[in-house]
């Protein structure tokens, strides 16, 4: 099956400071989605893109979908971000019941 | 506001008591599906629903039921729950029955067997 692969796996950033996420999927997709984990274990939906680029504030996302990769950024980071960031994927294949396959996510610590 | 709505959000309760997870979605979504997260094992589908009356597994069932009797709910059922199944469980809901479009997520339900 597809396989999500995402980098780094811990990120510790001091408050103001920039970062990417990097998610690599081994298959073409029908849904890419970025998710962050708060630490009470709510998951926030931040966005839908399984293509092309979109902003929200300090955070945007962009997928390349020819080749297989999305990047999600955040600029000057705030310690409410801290959490895990999460990629998952839909599979194109038409046996994939719209199953979201998950990657082991990016644990970020914003540091006062 | 447009939603997923989990009950309860947190429980503990002891091997064998059945109990019964809801999840009601107001967005007239066609697909629902379950999800459990767990350290080291990331999040499995448990089961999925494209309509009304239409389930099916995910693929981690095995101690779980479902029912889609109506489109805006989608309970999840554990007959006899097991400290296995000590996990935070997600509702999910989406648009259509097409493969594409966007899933929407429940704030999770933290259960613990004991």
């Amino acid at each position: 099956g597809i396989q999500v692969e995402q980098s780094p796996p811990d990120l510790i950033l001091q408050e103001g400071a920039n970062s990417t996420l990097r998610c690599n999927f081994s298959d073409s997709v029908n849904n890419l989605q970025w998710f962050h984990q708060n630490p009470w274990g709510q998951l926030i939906n931040l966005f839908y893109i399984p293509s092309g680029t979109k902003q929200n504030g300090r955070l945007s996302a962009t997928t390349v979908a020819t080749e297989r990769y999305s990047l999600l950024y955040i600029s000057s980071s705030q310690t409410t971000d801290s959490g895990v960031y999460f990629c998952a994927v839909v599979s194109s294949r038409r046996d994939s019941n719209y199953q979201l396959i998950w990657g082991a996510g990016t644990k970020l610590i914003i540091k006062p | 506001e447009a939603q997923v709505t989990q009950n309860p959000r947190y429980l503990i309760t002891v091997t064998g008591k059945k109990l019964t997870v809801t999840c009601s979605q107001n967005m007239n979504h066609e697909y629902m599906s379950w999800y459990r997260q767990d350290p080291g094992l990331g999040l499995r589908q448990i089961y999925y629903s494209m309509n009304v009356e239409v389930t099916d597994k995910g693929d981690v069932p095995e101690g779980y039921k479902v029912s889609r009797k109506e489109k805006r709910n989608f309970p999840l059922i554990l007959e006899s729950p097991s400290p296995n199944q000590t996990s935070l469980y997600f509702c999910a809901s989406k648009p259509g029955r097409a493969n594409t479009g966007e899933l929407f997520f429940g704030e999770g339900s933290r259960l613990t067997v004991l």
